[in-house]
């Protein structure tokens, strides 16, 4: 059983450009959830996927959008970079949109310069 | 909105035991969860609570009041492998779906 794998694991980019962040969740999830964690700080909710529908979002502004594939793998974008983007994001994944242990991936490390 | 509270740096020495205070605010309540994270690695999961009263898993025990909207992590038997970051977060409502997380308490182990 393989676990919830991000990619990339690092990316530089600069103020203004798009990213887009990936993720597989672990075998038989069908729930994503996508977390940004700044330095020294505790993982915020941006939004979490189900079944290829958005099920919930936090308070983050709409430059920050996401898609689930029907292989339940998982997709961050983010338009306009600023510089208080920078930050680990992470994915979770989980059996079910109520399930309560998220098995989280490894993150990816974005710096905008 | 949350508002999750947790010391932020603790030192033991190795073989102690510590233990990490969580306190939170919230509008509701569906459990509270502890989990662990290595700098520069993902959390793992390490307790869950959604009753008053103590849950025991090995060396790790989480506590949980809901009338005072406390927990807390006891660590024992301390580890050098234990030295990370302890984070505590909430769910706040009946099939919610999002963990609102404290800022998370560093725990350093010295021998």
């Amino acid at each position: 059983e393989t676990g919830v794998t991000q990619s990339p694991t690092h990316l530089i980019k600069t103020r203004g450009q798009q990213v887009t962040l990936r993720c597989s969740s672990q075998s038989g999830h069908n729930t994503v959830s996508w977390y940004q964690q700044a330095l020294g700080q505790g993982p915020q909710f941006i939004f979490q996927y189900y079944r290829e529908e958005e099920n919930g979002r936090g308070n983050f502004p709409p430059r920050f959008s996401g898609l689930q594939f029907p292989n339940y793998s998982s997709e961050l974008n983010v338009n306009a970079l600023e510089l208080d983007d920078s930050a680990l994001y992470l994915c979770a994944s989980s059996y079910a949109k109520g399930a309560y242990e998220q098995y989280f991936g490894p993150g990816t490390r974005l710096t905008v310069t | 909105g949350q508002n999750i509270d947790q010391p932020t740096e603790m030192t033991a020495t190795e073989g102690a035991i510590v233990q990490i205070n969580c306190t939170y605010q919230t509008s509701g309540f569906n459990g509270l969860f502890w989990y662990q994270q290595h700098a520069g690695e993902a959390p793992t999961f390490l307790s869950y609570n959604v009753l008053d009263g103590l849950e025991e898993k090995g060396r790790f025990s989480s506590f949980l009041s809901r009338s005072k909207g406390y927990s807390y992590l006891l660590l024992k038997e301390l580890q050098m492998k234990d030295s990370a970051s302890y984070l505590c977060a909430v769910r706040d409502g009946l099939g919610d779906y999002k963990l609102s997380f404290g800022a998370g308490t560093t725990v350093t182990v010295r021998a």
